[in-house]
């Protein structure tokens, strides 16, 4: 059972926009940064989002970040079948002490 | 360039310990902390901790403190993660990331397969 939740998949149409969420709770979304991963099986994870919406050097504008209370959302426009992965966001837990995932959700490009 | 190098996988029996490192090259080795994250197989990432390269200062997740143990040798520029009484659900992909700060992880090795089994 994983700290933050996440649904456990998405999907959408290539060119659709479509956007994924993280709630958590007063502890962790509620008073800290949320960072978003993007992996591909097999592989390492990939940083996408950090600070809730920055964007890391190569990272497409197309993948956007947005916080509110203690939820926070993944949106990615202009939808490629490139895009089809793993993503997991993650935050600082202050009753934990600690980084807590959420379980992620399996984008899938129809 | 940047490179994070672990060594290779690891079959261990239930009660074993397994100890995992993680090479860096390409950069100044002290100027970034360095998490170990792990993800069992089909399963999310989980955090394990950190480790400040330059004084050995370590950070632990509470689920597995007093189990795990974070150390580096900067002479070779090397972090480790040893797992202490391992059991079957410590059966994952262990990672090593460095951080520019927080959970901005630029850099990752390439994963270390941990499986535990009798």
């Amino acid at each position: 059972q994983s700290v933050l939740t996440q649904p456990p998949s998405a999907s959408g149409t290539p060119g659709q926009r479509v956007t994924m969420s993280c709630s958590g709770s007063s502890s962790n979304i509620g008073s800290n940064n949320v960072y978003w991963f993007q992996q591909f099986p097999g592989t390492a994870p990939k940083l996408l989002l950090y600070r809730n919406n920055q964007r890391p050097s190569g990272v497409p504008d197309r993948f956007s970040g947005s916080k509110s209370g203690t939820s926070a959302s993944l949106a990615i426009s202009g939808l490629r079948s490139e895009d089809e992965a793993d993503y997991y966001c993650a935050a600082w837990d202050d009753s934990l002490s600690g980084w807590v995932f959420g379980g992620g959700a399996k984008l899938t490009v129809l | 360039q940047v490179q994070l190098v672990q060594s290779g996988a690891e079959v261990k029996k239930p009660g074993a310990s397994v100890k995992v490192s993680c090479k860096a090259s390409g950069y100044t080795f002290t100027s970034y902390f360095m998490h170990w994250v792990r993800q069992a197989p089909g399963q999310g990432l989980e955090w394990m901790g950190l480790i400040d390269p330059t004084g050995g200062s370590t950070s632990y997740a509470q689920k597995f403190q007093g189990r795990v143990t974070m150390t580096r040798d900067t002479s070779t520029s090397t972090v480790y993660m040893e797992l202490n009484s391992l059991r079957s659900d410590d059966t994952a992909v262990y990672y090593c990331g460095r951080t520019a700060g927080q959970l901005e992880i630029d850099y990752w090795g390439q994963g270390t397969l941990v499986t535990v089994s009798s």
